[in-house]
C-alpha cells in the first residue's frame, strides 16, 4: 500500500467553481500536513500547513485534515484560472529536519 | 519574500561524470533538504541536514550522493558518477527559522540531464 495517494487528475473546471483536492494516507504517525502547488517544470510553492486534526483557511483556500479517516482536502474557493497548476499534497512526522511524503500531485486547469 | 535559491537551473552531463548542484536557503533556516523529481513522478527525499550533518537520508541516497554546506551560505548535493536514471528536477529545501516558521522552502529546481 502506497503511503500517500491522490488522484492526478486531470481536473478541468470553469472559473468561479469549487474546487475540492484530496489525499489519503496509511501512516497514522503523520502529523504535519501540506498543501504544494506547483507550475510546470517549477518547485513546489507552499499553500496551506495544518497540524493535526482540523481546519485552516486563508483567502479563497480551506484545508481540511481528518486524522481518524487518514484524509485531507484542499478546497478552492471561486477559482481562476491563474489556480491552473499541480496541487501537491505532503506530511511528515515532525515540523522539521524530516522528510516530507509526497502525494503524486493532482493537476487542475481552469478555463475562464 | 525570503527564498531558496538553486544553481544552475539546467545542467547537461556525460554519464559517468561528476556534478554539483549548488543552492542557497533562506539565511535564518537551519535544516536543509534535497529532494528530486524524476518527469511524471513523485516529489522524492533525498536527504536533509542539520547542524552539519546527514539527520535523515532516503534508500535514494546512496554512495553515490554527498552533501556539504561549505560555508555559511551554501547547500551543496554532488552526484559521483552519474547514470541515466540520476535524471531529474533536484530541489533544494529550507525550512526551521529562529521563530515560528512552518513548512518547507523549495528552490526553483535544477534540471539535470544525464546523456
Amino acid at each position: 500500500q502506497k503511503e500517500v495517494e491522490q488522484d492526478p487528475g486531470p481536473l478541468s473546471v470553469p472559473e468561479g467553481a469549487i474546487v475540492s483536492l484530496n489525499c489519503t494516507y496509511s501512516n497514522s504517525a503523520f502529523q504535519y500536513f501540506m498543501w504544494y502547488r506547483q507550475y510546470s517544470r517549477k518547485g513546489p510553492e507552499l499553500l496551506m500547513y495544518t497540524y493535526s486534526s482540523g481546519n485552516k483557511e486563508d483567502g479563497r483556500f480551506t484545508a481540511q485534515v481528518d486524522k481518524s479517516s487518514k484524509y485531507i482536502s484542499l478546497f478552492i474557493r471561486d477559482s481562476q484560472p491563474s489556480d491552473s497548476a499541480t496541487y501537491l499534497c505532503a506530511m511528515s512526522y515532525y515540523q522539521a529536519g524530516t522528510a516530507l511524503i509526497f502525494g503524486k500531485g493532482t493537476t487542475l486547469s481552469v478555463s475562464s | 519574500e525570503p527564498e531558496v535559491t538553486q544553481t544552475p537551473s539546467h545542467q547537461v552531463t556525460q554519464m559517468g561524470q561528476e556534478v554539483i548542484l549548488r543552492c542557497v536557503p533562506i539565511s535564518n533556516h537551519l535544516y536543509f533538504y534535497w529532494y528530486r523529481q524524476i518527469l511524471g513522478q513523485k516529489v522524492e527525499f533525498l536527504v536533509s541536514f542539520y547542524n552539519n550533518e546527514i539527520s535523515e537520508k532516503s534508500e535514494i541516497f546512496d554512495d553515490q550522493f554527498s552533501v556539504e554546506r561549505p560555508d555559511g551560505s551554501n547547500f551543496t548535493l554532488k552526484i559521483r558518477s552519474t547514470k541515466l536514471e540520476d535524471s531529474a528536477m533536484y530541489f533544494c529545501a529550507s525550512s526551521g527559522g529562529g521563530e515560528v516558521d512552518y513548512g518547507y522552502t523549495f528552490g526553483s529546481g535544477t534540471r539535470l540531464t544525464v546523456v
